[in-house]
């Protein structure tokens, strides 16, 4: 109940494409939902985050889209770029309890 | 501003050894969270500490506590290593104990127990 899932686990783009990462969710006492952009040998970093009263959030190139009923949340990166390659992770979090990570999406943007 | 540091980079221990891994908060931050990331893996929350209490914990045995100094660094201890710690063992830092703050990541510890 406190996993999180994400597809598709590659994604290959070409350069300007749009990249679409899915995450779904079980636990309803999730209330907050982080992307995250990892690069080799570094640390994740937070791209952009939502909270379930909102349907969509975009800052720049990245949109997340969220459905509270269906409990999906998804990444979508505009003009995709080769700078963009990396391993993207979502996230759920029950405040004060847990924070969920998915399993991780390598995108690869072909220049 | 410095960002989180973690020491050591590496670290190669074997089966049933004890290890400390340590991390140095932003300036500014009073909260550090510890999580492991297996290879292909996302990262697995294992806990945070918030001044220096346990402000909440993931799924992990007792083998593995932590404790987060006055000036807010933090250690992570694992005792009695198992072949799957083998992981990095990336810190975080915020900038209060509200699990929706933005966490900075460190670059993490590549511990290999063999």
């Amino acid at each position: 109940q406190q996993q999180v899932k994400q597809s598709p686990q590659s994604l290959i783009v070409q350069k300007g494409g749009i990249s679409i990462i899915n995450c779904a969710y079980e636990n309803t006492a999730f209330d907050y939902f982080p992307w995250y952009q990892q690069f080799p040998g570094k640390g994740p970093a937070l791209l952009i985050a939502i909270r379930p009263d909102v349907s969509e959030k975009k800052e720049g190139r990245f949109t997340i889209s969220f459905n509270k009923s269906a409990k999906q949340f998804s990444l979508h990166i505009m003009d995709s770029q080769p700078g963009d390659s990396a391993t993207y992770f979502c996230a759920a979090i029950n405040y004060g309890q847990n924070f969920v990570f998915g399993p991780g999406t390598r995108l690869s943007v072909l220049p | 501003e410095t960002g989180v540091t973690q020491s050591p980079t590496h670290l190669i221990k074997t089966r049933g050894q004890q290890v400390t891994l340590r991390c140095s908060s932003q300036s500014g931050h009073n909260t550090v969270s510890w999580y492991q990331q297996a290879l292909g893996q996302g990262p697995q929350f294992i806990f945070q500490y918030y001044r220096e209490e346990e402000n909440g914990r993931g799924n992990f045995p007792p083998r593995f506590s932590g404790l987060q100094f006055p000036n807010y660094s933090s250690e992570l201890n694992v005792n009695a290593l198992e072949l799957d710690d083998s992981a990095l063992y990336l810190c975080a830092s915020s900038i209060s104990g509200a699990f929706t703050d933005t966490q900075y990541f460190g670059p993490g510890t590549r511990l290999t127990v063999l």
